[in-house]
């Protein structure tokens, strides 16, 4: 299983963009990143997935270059409701059952 | 959708006391996973049942805790005898992957029961 690498903590203001880069260097052919989002008290909640290239949602953006050994989460124009934990996860349809393996994530904080 | 059940929020109880915790899944899924959350050890996944059969519970500390799926609706978790050490947050989540075909599916989590062990 791809083992990720995020920040642990960052900070942001309000209003502006937050790019979280998650690295996994060990990424395998048929592995898709997903990121999730944990607000105190509550279970961790889907965020985004993808592949390659670049997704988007109503929440958040991911980018994924081409060699797909990092992905970055931007999540524009952050609100302080948005301070959360970020988890990446990387995995396939068979491993992510069985080998799920949640890191610290990243603790983003918003300042006002 | 009522989204992933989970009972009781909060428990309290002292050590070598037998805890259940409960959880009901969204209708229509048939992944039922369940996770522990401390400080120390973050997000950890215990168990998780395909179709009401445990798949995998390598992720299950020790004997004194076992899960059960009797029912596509129902599961469980069972701590006994319980200690300070299981204190945390337990979290249950469920998904269905008809729909995803080989893309990793997405996991509804539950609110989680904090369970606290004196």
């Amino acid at each position: 299983l791809a083992k990720t690498t995020q920040p642990i903590s960052m900070d942001s203001y309000e209003g502006q963009e937050v790019n979280i880069t998650c690295s996994h260097n060990n990424i395998a052919t048929n592995d898709y990143i997903t990121w999730y989002q944990q607000f105190p008290s509550q279970g961790p909640r889907f965020i985004i997935q993808g592949y390659k290239t670049k997704v988007t949602n109503e929440v958040a953006s991911l980018f994924i270059p081409a060699d797909r050994k990092s992905s970055t989460l931007s999540l524009p124009r952050v609100s302080l409701s948005d301070t959360a934990v970020y988890y990446c996860l990387v995995g396939d349809r068979e491993t992510s059952y069985d080998k799920v393996i949640f890191g610290p994530g990243t603790s983003l904080s918003v300042i006002p | 959708d009522a989204g992933v059940i989970q009972s009781p929020r909060h428990e309290v109880t002292e050590m070598g006391q037998e805890v259940t915790l409960r959880c009901k899944p969204i209708s229509g899924h048939n992944s039922l996973f369940w996770y522990r959350q401390t400080m120390m050890r973050g997000l950890e996944l215990l168990i998780y049942f395909n179709n009401n059969v445990p798949i995998d519970d390598s992720g299950m500390p020790e004997d004194r805790f076992s899960a059960k799926m009797p029912n596509a609706s129902f599961s469980t978790l069972k701590i006994q005898p319980s200690e300070p050490r299981d204190s945390a947050v337990y979290f249950c989540a469920s998904s269905y992957p008809g729909l995803a075909g080989d893309r990793p599916d997405t996991q509804y989590f539950g609110p989680g029961t904090r369970l606290t062990v004196l």
